[in-house]
């Protein structure tokens, strides 16, 4: 499986400012996927992120509120902007592996005061 | 209704207790299922695929009922280290995005 890497793995922010975090992968990979686990939750599905295009956002997120960037096959960010503290939570990015299953990063630990 | 649905527990087991946890999913079409487990503060890991044929990895045992949308997992001889939140998963586009995460059941193994 591919090894991902997140920066920052937590941070705490305060409302209104935005935080971009960062998904390095150790191989080349077409797709990438940012997730959001809030606490107690299980995982949703915010974005997918195809280098050289615009990421497909799923139902009840924006581009405005978490813009993607994908520049190349190895590496995404995220940002969660103008944040509020629902914006709380664990931010995951993953790749897909050998099995049509995903492997996910380390996770981003974000706590918005 | 949720489109994979678990029973979010906890289940509290002694140790060398076996466990089942059950996951249905709403979604026919779906092609592909999974175990995650996922360990307090950490990212999910995949523990197991679930094939029509069920599978069997050491003590954990997966089984799949795609006549009543079902997937199973048992954990025998459970361990401390088991204790975890076990996902259920469901792929339903082998070709694309379309993972879903049922909400996670936990599992607390006890001395």
């Amino acid at each position: 499986s591919a090894v991902i890497s997140q920066k920052p793995s937590r941070d705490i922010c305060q409302r209104g400012t935005s935080l971009t975090i960062q998904c390095q992968v150790d191989s080349q990979v077409t797709m990438m996927f940012w997730y959001r686990q809030q606490p107690g939750q299980s995982l949703t599905l915010i974005a997918t992120a195809n280098q050289g295009s615009e990421a497909t956002y799923e139902s009840g997120f924006v581009i405005d509120k978490f813009p993607i960037s994908r520049p190349n096959l190895t590496f995404s960010t995220l940002t969660v902007s103008n944040m509020s503290p629902e914006d709380s939570s664990i931010y995951l990015c993953s790749v897909w592996g050998s099995g049509e299953t995903q492997y996910f990063g380390p996770g981003t630990r974000l706590l918005v005061l | 209704r949720k489109e994979v649905e678990q029973d979010p527990g906890p289940f509290n087991v002694p140790e060398g207790a076996t466990v089942a946890f059950n996951c249905t999913y709403s979604n026919s079409a779906s092609q592909s299922f999974f175990w995650y487990r996922q360990d307090c503060r950490k990212e999910p890991k995949l523990l197991m695929s679930v094939y029509s044929s069920g599978n069997e990895d050491g003590r954990f045992t997966a089984q799949l009922n795609r006549a009543s949308q079902y997937i199973s997992l048992l954990i025998r001889d459970s361990k401390l280290s088991d204790s975890a939140t076990y996902l259920c998963v469901v792929n339903a586009d082998n070709a694309g995005n379309m993972l879903t995460f049922g909400g996670g059941t936990r599992l607390m193994v006890k001395p």
